[in-house]
């Protein structure tokens, strides 16, 4: 099963900042489409995009998701206070469904 | 509009089998490209897909849990069913059932969760 690696582990920014966080597959993947998720405390995980940059419908456009073989990115383009939170990556392959393990935004 | 809810013992014995529902509304179980998952998460942190089913009853289960996990569903009822065998104090954890939709162009994602049910192992 493909591992992910997200970097950082945690960032620590201020509202209006830019966010940039990271998700790789260990080894190489045949898919190139990669769904992120939000997560705050006692929720459920919000789909954000999936599709490698498709936006999950009521998502705003401050969010926006990039990459290809294997190396992706979400990027907040400026942090709201109710983006503080856990971001996590999610690939599918060979019918095998795995998550990264999370990066934290917080201030 | 589409809702999730799992169902299940809060606590369970050691060795003892789990089994969780999952009951779903705002779709059907038999729609072309769906399906539902499981997904546990131990200590608010890591998110640990365990199994899914999908519309024409294909499943897959994660590997090192493969011998003791198994998923099904009755689409009479809008029910999948997960069950887990020899339960440890390491299998405790919130355990959610997720909708899983999937296309060629947007590969295979969870768009609609439950809001989980906490399982706690423990003699």
């Amino acid at each position: 099963e493909i591992v992910l690696t997200q970097s950082p582990g945690t960032l620590s920014l201020s509202p209006g900042e830019r966010a940039t966080l990271s998700c790789r597959a260990r080894q190489s993947v045949k898919s190139n489409l990669l769904a992120w998720y939000q997560q705050k405390p006692g929720q459920a995980p919000r789909l954000l995009i999936y599709g490698t940059s498709i936006r999950a419908a009521g998502i705003p456009s401050r969010f926006s998701g990039s990459g290809s073989r294997g190396d992706f990115t979400l990027t907040i383009s400026r942090l709201e206070p109710e983006d503080f939170a856990v971001y996590y990556c999610q690939l599918y392959a060979s019918s095998y469904f795995t998550f990264g393990p999370g990066t934290k935004v917080d201030i | 509009q589409v809702t999730l809810k799992e169902s299940g013992p809060a606590l369970v014995k050691p060795t003892q089998t789990l089994t969780l529902t999952c009951t779903v509304s705002g779709f059907s179980l038999s729609d072309a490209k769906t399906g539902v998952s499981w997904i546990r998460q131990s200590s608010g942190r890591d998110l640990e897909w365990l199994a899914h089913i999908f519309w024409n009853d294909e499943k897959s289960y994660k590997t090192s849990l493969k011998t003791r996990l198994t998923v099904s569903k009755d689409t009479s009822k809008s029910q999948v069913v997960l069950s887990m065998t020899n339960m440890g104090p390491a299998d405790t954890a919130t355990y959610s059932c997720a909708r899983v939709r999937f296309s060629g162009s947007s590969g295979f994602y969870f768009d609609s969760w439950g809001q989980g049910t906490l399982v706690t192992v423990s003699s």
